[in-house]
């Protein structure tokens, strides 16, 4: 059965960065794109990134651009977002979500990572 | 970025109520959209997909209707396990984006 074991919870100071790591297993790792989705507490949610596991071309929204890295190894089907220049804003719980045959929307999704900046 | 707004943003119901959830593209999606369950502490879980599909899985009493800028979700007979946040997703660009949610509570 497919499965998304996301790595565990992080603790970070503000400026710092935090690399997330998300393992799949269960289906071909290569054949379905990888999106990054965040939630705030007590908020919605936030598309962030989506990665392509077979050549590993990566998208970002605008408003991470410059402070998301997307990559991933297919040795491992895992892929990894590193979040930098953290602020206290980004404290969240982080969700990678496998994307349905490449449409666009996501079928399966990870238990999440809460990463919580403080100083 | 296309925009998507959600009404209501919270929806008091009782069990065995007819549910119904508005989704609202900020520009024509066409049949790009799909609805989410998400209860606490938990993962979303999709329920339907390209605006009325409904994923393998999910009760039938889940419906989804609509295209271009308005979208519905509809539970037909609201049961104990559907008190949740429901999100709408649009995937017709490729910066996705989600509605705010739409919280239903006792």
């Amino acid at each position: 059965q497919v499965q998304l074991l996301q790595s565990g919870a992080e603790v970070k100071k503000p400026g710092a960065s935090v690399r997330l790591s998300c393992k799949a297993s269960g289906y071909t790792f290569r054949s379905y794109s990888m999106h990054w989705v965040r939630q705030a507490p007590a908020q919605g949610l936030e598309w962030m990134a989506i990665i392509n596991p077979s050549d590993g071309s990566a998208s970002i929204a605008q408003q991470f651009q410059g402070r998301v890295t997307m990559t991933r190894d297919t040795s491992t089907s895992t892929v990894y977002m590193e979040v930098s220049s953290l602020r206290s804003e980004d404290t969240a719980l982080y969700y990678c979500a496998r994307d349905s045959w490449n449409t666009g929307y996501f079928d399966y999704w990870g238990q999440g990572t809460l990463v919580t900046v403080s100083s | 970025d296309v925009q998507m707004t959600q009404s209501p943003s919270t929806l008091s119901a009782s069990v065995g109520d007819r549910v119904t959830i508005t989704c609202r593209a900020s520009q024509s999606i066409s049949s790009w959209l799909a609805w989410y369950q998400q209860k606490p502490g938990k993962a979303p879980n999709l329920l339907i997909y390209r605006a009325s599909t409904l994923q393998s899985g999910v009760p039938t009493r889940f419906s989804g209707s609509g295209s271009g800028t308005e979208f519905t979700l509809t539970i037909s007979s609201l049961q104990p396990h559907d008190f949740a946040t429901y999100y709408c997703q649009q995937y017709n660009s490729y910066s996705r984006t989600f509605g705010q949610g739409t919280k239903v509570e006792i």
